[in-house]
């Protein structure tokens, strides 16, 4: 089975400043993990995977993600907020093959001006 | 990549009425589709795995009498909400993989907003 823990539900930084959102993982498997985006009223957007390929993830709008197995760690970065960057951010956890994803309760990222 | 698609994006519908949405796999065949459900200001959850040519399977907790899952071809499953309520005023998302990708990543509908009234 697997469980993905975000730790905080709401952070808040300022603009220009580094983003830092924790993700924890649980699985039994390699775990395949994900992080998605999801503005107000709309859909999800993948920002970035870890498929067992570089531990150093870096996805779409600055975006990066280190996988450390040894933490368990999947935590999600940005040098720099946007204003943009507004948004709830989810990681998720998938095992191998034709499975769904386990989502964490998403953390909500404010960007003060 | 692979696209998933959904219909409708939105729907409004009066208590007690039943409503029909609709994943679609647009460039890619799926053996096998995942519905979530995702409350206002709360994460997704899955609901139930759609199998071509055979029953889904339910998460605990979800009522398989009230959301009816049909998954006839390769390319389309349907989620109907029967004798729909308020308390089903949610977010419905699908996902499906691609088999030549390794199915190493799930690929989501843009999701379908019901509210019931």
């Amino acid at each position: 089975a697997q469980s993905v823990t975000q730790l905080g539900s709401h952070v808040s930084v300022s603009e220009g400043a580094l983003v830092l959102l924790r993700c924890n993982y649980s699985s039994s498997v390699p775990p395949y993990l994900f992080w998605y985006v999801q503005y107000p009223n709309q859909g999800l957007q993948l920002l970035l995977k870890y498929t067992s390929a570089a531990t150093l993830v870096k996805g779409i709008n600055g975006f990066e993600a280190e996988f450390k197995k040894s933490e368990t760690s999947f935590h999600l970065t940005k040098p720099s907020a946007h204003m943009s960057d507004a948004a709830e951010y989810f990681c998720a956890v998938k095992g191998r093959g034709n499975t769904p994803l386990v989502f964490g309760k998403g953390t909500r990222l404010s960007v003060i001006a | 990549g692979a696209v998933v698609s959904q219909h409708p994006s939105r729907v409004i519908c009066k208590s007690g009425t039943s409503v029909k949405i609709e994943c679609r796999s647009l460039d890619f065949q799926a053996t096998t589709m995942f519905w979530y459900r995702q409350f206002p200001k709360q994460s997704l959850m899955l609901m139930a795995t759609s199998n071509e040519g055979s029953k889904a399977t339910y998460e605990q907790g979800v009522e398989k009498d009230k959301f009816l899952i049909n998954h006839a071809s390769l390319t389309l499953s349907t989620l109907t909400v029967t004798s729909a309520h308020p308390e089903d005023s949610s977010f419905y998302i699908c996902s499906a993989g691609e088999p030549s990708g390794g199915y190493n990543e799930q690929f989501f509908g843009p999701g379908t907003r019901l509210t019931v009234l």
